[in-house]
């Protein structure tokens, strides 16, 4: 069954700093992988999405992820973290045959001025 | 394009009553998901509409939760009755095609069963 783990449920760095935020999946197949962010009290927001091809996916607001399978994983990053990114993070893949998505538990980011 | 509606934003009920939520996805979009999140967990998929049939169910509690979507649009999730377990927020997604995995999600519905 494909799963996904992030390391550490709360991140905090300075603002300015650089943004690492870690994700391993298992998966059976080649998967696709996706970063969704959470600002409170809101849906949840695509950030970035691997499917194929190159594997440093850039997407919004200045955040990238590379695929690493020989790591399985997935990692976001931004070189400088801003207030404004101080959200819950989430990783995630399609969860096996069909569309159902397998959400990592999620990184809350804390931006430190 | 307006994004995922979802209605109400928030409600409070006890245990043991029912209750209802209301999603109208994006225009045009033929899968329609509902998530459960619960407080500090990612989102746990309920149950995934592609028009108005329901591709899976596996994880939705059908003994208590109920969904449908009339016509292939608007959708709506009920449990009934509520239990305390059942409070958290509840998120509706939809995306153009199962095919296409990127998926749009509304604000969410949160749940408080007392």
């Amino acid at each position: 069954a494909q799963s996904v783990t992030q390391l550490g449920s709360h991140v905090s760095v300075s603002e300015g700093a650089l943004v690492l935020l870690r994700c391993n999946y298992s998966s059976s197949v080649p998967p696709y992988l996706f970063w969704y962010v959470q600002y409170p009290n809101q849906g949840l927001q695509l950030l970035l999405k691997y499917t194929t091809g190159a594997t440093l996916v850039k997407g919004i607001n200045g955040f990238e992820a590379e695929f690493k399978k020989s790591e399985t994983s997935f990692h976001l990053t931004k070189p400088s973290a801003h207030m404004s990114d101080a959200a819950e993070y989430f990783c995630a893949l399609p969860g096996g045959y069909g569309q159902n998505f397998v959400f990592g538990p999620g990184t809350r980011l804390s931006v430190l001025p | 394009e307006a994004g995922v509606a979802q209605s109400p934003r928030y409600k409070i009920i006890e245990k043991r009553q029912s209750v209802a939520f209301w999603c109208n996805p994006i225009s045009g979009h033929a899968t329609l998901y509902w998530y459960q999140q619960i407080l500090g967990q990612g989102p746990k998929l309920l149950i995934q509409f592609q028009n108005n049939g329901v591709v899976d169910d596996s994880q939705l509690p059908k003994d208590r939760f109920s969904a449908e979507r009339l016509k292939g649009v608007d959708s709506t999730l009920k449990i009934q009755p509520a239990k305390l377990e059942d409070s958290a927020v509840y998120l509706c997604a939809s995306s153009v095609l199962r095919s296409s995995y990127e998926q749009y999600f509304g604000p969410g519905t949160r749940l408080t069963v007392t």
